[in-house]
């Protein structure tokens, strides 16, 4: 099976932009959230989407929005970016048959993104 | 919400030393702890996880302990090998509805050969 998948990898943009970035779970998995990774403020979830439905909400500004789609891939959307949004964006897929634990949570490569 | 804390922030030990590395979370319905090592420029993997029901749980030379009563879990790694330099994550999720997991802020392990 092929593992999870981001694009793009990288992305440069500049603050006041806005940016869209893909996630492609593993296939057959129905879930999909999204974390963001910085130096500062380590792993925070994002939001987790099931069955094109969000599920679940971290603490981040409206400015951070994501969507799923009926194949399961998944896009998240930042408005007006701020030099803070600097981060690894890493998306997660998991089946969600049961409870976490019953099944993993395999991560994707993540989408580097730098904001100027 | 859930918060989790994680030290030490960095570890040094030789090849062939333990590696200690300890966890408290602050919600009691948490239920689940997974363990991931993310290496430099890689995505995290899980490397071993335990739920609520457990005390301890061991793969090789990976074990983690969890004390539901003090809210604290670890890891513990025996006889370490360069391949174990990686920073490690614990998290927590209450395994509710829902894959949301709160992560602690990782451990730089650096094992000396």
């Amino acid at each position: 099976k092929a593992g999870v998948t981001q694009t793009p990898r990288y992305l440069i943009k500049t603050r006041g932009q806005q940016v869209t970035l893909s996630c492609s779970p593993i296939s057959g998995h129905r879930s999909v959230s999204w974390y963001q990774q910085t130096p500062g403020q380590g792993l925070q979830f994002l939001f987790e989407y099931f069955s094109e439905t969000q599920r679940n909400k971290g603490n981040f500004p409206g400015r951070f929005s994501g969507r799923q789609f009926s194949n399961s891939r998944s896009e998240m959307n930042v408005s007006t970016l701020e030099l803070g949004d600097s981060a690894l964006y890493l998306c997660a897929s998991s089946p969600s048959q049961g409870r976490l634990g019953d099944y993993e949570q395999y991560f994707g490569p993540g989408t580097r993104l730098t904001v100027t | 919400g859930e918060n989790v804390e994680q030290h030490p922030s960095t570890l040094s030990v030789q090849e062939g030393d333990s590696a200690v590395i300890k966890c408290t979370y602050s919600d009691s319905a948490s239920n689940y702890f997974p363990w991931y090592k993310q290496e430099l420029g890689k995505r995290p993997q899980l490397i071993i996880d335990i739920r609520s029901n457990v005390g301890e749980k061991k793969d090789q030379r990976i074990a983690v302990t969890l004390n539901k009563t003090a809210k604290h879990f670890s890891l513990h790694i025996t006889e370490t090998q360069p391949e174990d330099s990686a920073v490690y994550f614990c998290a927590a999720s209450q395994g509710a509805a829902g894959n949301k997991l709160t992560f602690g802020g990782g451990t730089r392990v650096l094992v000396k050969p």
